[in-house]
Order: C-alpha cells, then sequence, then structure tokens
C-alpha cells in the first residue's frame, strides 16, 4: 500500500527552465509534506515544507504547491541549475510524531 | 551548527552477526528517526524516538531495535543480520515532538550483509 506516489521516475530540463515534480498521497491524515534532494549514497538534503493549512510555499527557487482536494503537491525550481541534478523525494507526515512516509522518488538531470 | 552525525559510515558484516549503529543528533533536537533505503523498497520508516521512548515504530521485525539516551544520541541494532538487511541506513533528527517539524537526515551507514 503506497500512501505516497512520485509517478514519474526520472524527468530531464534545460538549464534555465522550469523543473516540476509531482506527488500524489492517499492519507487524508496526511496534513505536513516535505520535499528532500538526494545525491546517492548521501543522506536526503531538506528543501522545502508546507503545512496542510496552505496551498503554496516559496523559498527561493522552490516553490510547493499543494491541492488538498486532489491530494497532490508538486515542487517547483526554477531556474533550474546544473546542481540540481539528483533524485528528489516527497515525504508526508500525520499529526503526531516525526514519522515520514516517502515517495519513490524522481530522478531529475538538469542539462546545460 | 553540527549536522546529524552517523557511525560508522560504512560497515560489513557476515549473515547471523548483530550491528549497532549510532546517531548523533543536531544540538538542541530531542527526535530521532530512523530510516532504511534499499533499491527495492525505497525509504522507509523504522522507528522514532523522542526523550528516550519509542513513539513510532515502523513495520520491520523484532530484529530491528533502537534506544535513545539522555543526551538525545541514539542507537538501533539489528541482530541475527540476513542478506535483504543490506540498506543505507538513515538517521533523521527534528527539534519537536509534532509533525510540522522539518526532519534533518545524517549521511546514513552503508551496512553490506555477506
Amino acid at each position: 500500500d503506497q500512501q505516497v506516489k512520485q509517478n514519474s521516475p526520472s524527468l530531464s530540463v534545460q538549464e534555465g527552465r522550469i523543473s516540476i515534480l509531482n506527488c500524489d498521497y492517499t492519507n487524508s491524515m496526511f496534513d505536513y509534506f516535505l520535499w528532500y534532494k538526494k545525491y546517492p549514497a548521501e543522506g536526503p538534503t531538506f528543501l522545502i515544507s508546507i503545512s496542510s493549512i496552505k496551498d503554496k510555499n516559496e523559498d527561493g527557487r522552490f516553490t510547493v504547491f499543494l491541492n488538498k482536494s486532489a491530494k497532490h503537491l508538486s515542487l517547483h525550481i526554477v531556474p533550474s541549475q546544473p546542481g540540481d541534478s539528483a533524485v528528489y523525494f516527497c515525504a508526508a507526515n500525520k499529526a503526531a510524531g516525526n514519522k515520514l512516509t516517502f515517495g519513490g522518488g524522481t530522478r531529475v538531470l538538469v542539462k546545460p | 551548527k553540527a549536522g546529524v552525525t552517523q557511525t560508522p559510515r560504512y560497515l560489513i558484516k557476515t549473515r547471523g552477526q548483530q550491528v549497532t549503529l549510532s546517531c548523533s543528533p543536531i544540538s538542541g533536537h530531542r527526535s530521532v528517526s530512523w530510516y532504511q533505503q534499499t533499491p527495492g523498497q525505497g525509504l522507509q520508516f523504522l522507528f522514532e524516538y523522542f526523550s528516550e521512548t519509542q513513539r513510532n515504530k515502523g513495520n520491520f521485525p523484532g530484529r530491528f531495535s533502537g534506544r535513545q539516551f539522555s543526551n538525545s544520541r541514539s542507537e538501533m541494532n539489528v541482530s541475527t543480520l540476513e542478506l535483504g538487511d543490506s540498506a543505507l541506513y538513515l538517521c533523521a533528527s527534528s527539534k519537536a515532538a509534532r509533525a510540522n517539524t522539518e526532519a534533518f537526515f545524517g549521511q546514513g551507514t552503508r551496512l553490506t550483509v555477506v
């Protein structure tokens, strides 16, 4: 039972353009969502988060959008840079405790 | 400000042995969670500790256990190792116990069981 899904395993984008990563969830009890960036053999690096009471959160080049009715969130990276090439994970959390449920990841390749 | 520190970074063990992994959270963080990453199963939650108490547990067998000390440092133990336990084990620390708190990860411990 995959409660958090990232349906696109990979994404290729030109440097300077927008990268859009998508994530769907099924559990309506999730109320906090996070995006992480990960390089091989390293721990995930926190990028940005959003609470279920908001529909948008922005931090520099990163913007996360949340559509609760559709149980869908997306991460926009503008402009994309070669250093953004990595695997991106969305994660969801419920009200109590720190138990993150992760999606399967999307590998992003930014071409110079 | 120091990040989350996990030791050791790499470990090779034989089937049937046991292993202990260590995690030192960010100073001031009281919640420590453990995750397992494998190519087949992705990132999966093992357990979470807050103030020395296990608050959440994932769907892993009893061979996987953990504890947290009064200084918030945490250890996880895997007994009777199996080949399938080969994975990257990640520790994450959070400041508070509630959900709307960012979790920061360590570099991980790569465990190989032969």
